[in-house]
């Protein structure tokens, strides 16, 4: 069964970096993902996609303070120079066949 | 510009039902697979239900199937969700989607609309 899996919280400081994590289901490591942001009181964002080569694609309008990175079957969301308004629940989601699923999100708050 | 605004939300006892839509605009809409995702109070974002370009394949969601219907409309570059027999747990902001793996420095969320199944 294909699950992702996100820690509920993460913090870090402004002006700092933070990476956030997000597990693919045994068997899935080659699946490719999306991360999408949800700040407060807000519609999500689209982010990018991640392939499991560690390559990726970006949404229009992403900084480049927002990257990823792969490493077997975890994918990676790495946010630099952290500002206030990064503060918000990050959800990585892939693609089934037909269905999407959701990792649980990641609270992440700035300090 | 690409925008999709979802209307159609509201207050519904349990037993009743709501019609959602989605007007995608900036972009051509029967091109594109499209989705609906909700995010209940207190959770995280749960996909629904998609349906591919000319309306041919559906999926579904376990605790829906049976329950909401989506189907779109092309030619008004529309999405919908019927949605019947609406219980509590199906509260939730409603987001009609485009995230597309074929698309990845171009995908869109719209805004959400609230739907709220009490009595």
């Amino acid at each position: 069964q294909l699950v992702l899996t996100q820690s509920p919280s993460a913090s870090a400081s402004l002006g700092a970096s933070v990476k956030l994590t997000c597990t693919l289901s045994s068997g899935h490591s080659s699946y490719a993902i999306a991360w999408h942001q949800q700040q407060p009181e807000k519609g999500p964002r689209y982010l990018m996609k991640l392939n499991s080569d560690g390559s990726h694609s970006k949404g229009d309008g992403i900084p480049d303070r927002f990257s990823g990175s792969s490493s077997g079957a975890e994918r990676y969301l790495t946010i630099s120079s952290l500002q206030s308004e990064d503060e918000a629940d990050y959800y990585c989601q892939t693609w089934g066949t037909g269905p999407w699923v959701f990792g649980g999100g990641t609270k992440l708050t700035v300090l | 510009e690409v925008q999709l605004v979802e209307s159609g939300g509201g207050l519904v006892q349990p037993g009743g039902s709501l019609r959602l839509s989605c007007a995608a605009s900036g972009f051509p809409f029967s091109n594109y697979w499209m989705s609906w995702v909700r995010r209940a109070p207190g959770k995280g974002l749960e996909w629904v239900a998609n349906i591919n370009q000319d309306g041919s394949e559906k999926h579904y969601v376990d605790s829906v199937r049976g329950r909401f219907t989506i189907s779109r409309d092309n030619a008004k570059s529309s999405l919908y969700l019927q949605m019947n027999s609406l219980r509590a747990e199906d509260t939730a902001i409603y987001y009609c989607a485009r995230v597309s793996p074929t698309t990845p420095s171009n995908n869109y969320w719209g805004q959400g609309t609230l739907v709220t199944v009490s009595s």
